[in-house]
């Protein structure tokens, strides 16, 4: 079964710094996909960057990036320039090639300071 | 594009009713819709997965008899919490897919409060 870890669960940043979020995960396939998602208090759960595992190249969305690292089994997520808005959960998750589930990390609390 | 409604997005009810959750897909067809529960400040538990036509697969420890799932249409699936309890008290949230798609796109969850 695979597992998702995210050891922070609380993160704070400045308005306009960067912060970046831990997520590794384990498992034995080779094809698989990874995901963040950032759910606001409204609970509403929004796609944030997606990783296809066969591609090295790193996902990029606007002020989103992440530092896909297969070997170590590392998805860490990067926020650049961050808002007020960012202020959310942040949830680390993956999904076998097979895609019959999700499996999502416990999750890290950010919140963006003024 | 890849809008999912729940509805209702908040339920009160009396220990020992049905509450039944709805969940769709406004702009594609989810051949495949998913059922997670989210407790304060926890993650997301996936319940059981639907394929449009078929029996729901439950997650283990998940009561079937519980939580009867149905997806009769390619943008429809409804979630009832039957004979719902105190501790059935939750955030209930679905997700949908597209056939040959990863994306899971979420809806935006359904708060349960049984008295």
């Amino acid at each position: 079964a695979q597992t998702v870890t995210q050891s922070q669960p609380e993160m704070s940043v400045q308005e306009a710094e960067t912060v970046t979020l831990s997520c590794t995960y384990d498992t034995s396939e080779n094809n698989y996909y990874l995901f963040w998602y950032k759910q606001p208090p409204s609970r509403q759960m929004i796609l944030v960057i997606r990783q296809e595992a066969y591609k090295q190249q790193n996902a990029t969305e606007n002020r989103f990036s992440v530092n896909f690292q297969k070997a170590a089994k590392s998805f860490s997520l990067k926020i650049s320039d961050s808002q007020l808005g960012d202020t959310a959960m942040y949830f680390c998750a993956f999904m076998n090639n097979a895609g019959n589930m999700l499996t999502f990390g416990g999750g890290t609390r950010l919140m963006v300071k003024p | 594009g890849a809008v999912v409604s729940q509805h209702p997005s908040w339920v009160i009810c009396k220990s020992g009713t049905s509450v039944k959750i709805e969940c769709r897909s406004l702009d594609f067809q989810a051949t495949t819709m998913f059922w997670y529960r989210q407790f304060p400040k926890q993650s997301l538990m996936l319940m059981a997965t639907s394929n449009e036509g078929s029996k729901a697969t439950y997650e283990q420890g998940v009561e079937k008899d519980k939580f009867l799932i149905n997806h009769a249409s390619l943008t429809l699936s409804t979630l009832t919490v039957t004979s719902a309890h105190p501790e059935d008290s939750s955030f209930y949230i679905c997700s949908a897919r597209q056939a040959l798609q990863e994306t899971q796109y979420f809806g935006p969850g359904t708060r349960l409060l049984v008295l």
